[in-house]
């Protein structure tokens, strides 16, 4: 069965450093999204990304935070400077039509 | 204000026992989702009950929605050891296709 595949699955950097972290999406899927799930917190959304745009972003999506779809396959989301509130485990999900998103198995980052 | 608020917070039963649970919300709503995740992994949508439906069946999954009250019970009967895991409730705003929003989760614990 087709799924969500995220790398890498842990991430430690230190505050201040850029990080991307790659996402491939299920491979008919036409939206994608960000989310995160900061310790002992609410899976919190970020981005979704239809049509190689932006179609909404949340307040926590700041310019700090960026999306990309280099080509056909990978979704990315790139934190420019790091700080130590970033560290959370993020989610990409994916969707063939609205709705029904289906999620990867998460980065988990850290930011010392 | 917060959408998606599940009740309890906690549950344990045996194996055999049904579990139920239910999710609140606030606003006006496209769809409801259930989703499942295990302790420290992915998200696994597990139903999607749409705002004109008020009764839904997966296997051992039963999903009511009632829009009247903004509430939706998920019910999985003859639960299972396997079954333990946290359950969110997921809301697909009317003014938003793809943003997500997800209550804190009922954490359940189904013991042999």
């Amino acid at each position: 069965e087709p799924e969500v595949t995220q790398t890498p699955s842990h991430q430690v950097t230190q505050m201040g450093q850029e990080v991307i972290l790659r996402c491939v999406p299920i491979s008919n899927h036409l939206y994608f999204y960000w989310y995160r799930q900061i310790l002992g917190q609410k899976v919190e959304f970020l981005v979704s990304f239809y049509n190689n745009e932006i179609s909404e972003k949340s307040e926590i999506f700041d310019d700090q935070f960026s999306v990309e779809r280099p080509d056909g396959s990978n979704f990315t989301l790139k934190i420019r400077s790091t700080k130590l509130e970033d560290s959370a485990m993020y989610f990409c999900a994916s969707s063939e039509r609205l709705y029904t998103q289906y999620f990867g198995p998460g980065t988990r980052l850290t930011v010392l | 204000s917060q959408q998606g608020e599940e009740d309890p917070q906690a549950l344990s039963i045996q194996e055999g026992e049904n579990a139920t649970m239910n999710c609140s919300y606030k606003t006006s709503i496209n769809n409801l989702q259930w989703y499942r995740q295990n302790s420290g992994r992915g998200l696994v949508h597990l139903i999607l009950i749409r705002s004109n439906e008020r009764e839904k069946h997966s296997g051992r999954l039963r999903v009511t929605l009632d829009t009247s009250k903004k509430s939706s019970s998920l019910l999985i009967t003859a639960s299972r050891a396997a079954d333990t895991a946290s359950y969110f409730c997921a809301t697909a705003l009317g003014d938003s296709w793809g943003k997500l929003q997800f209550g804190a989760g009922t954490q359940v614990v189904v013991t042999p």
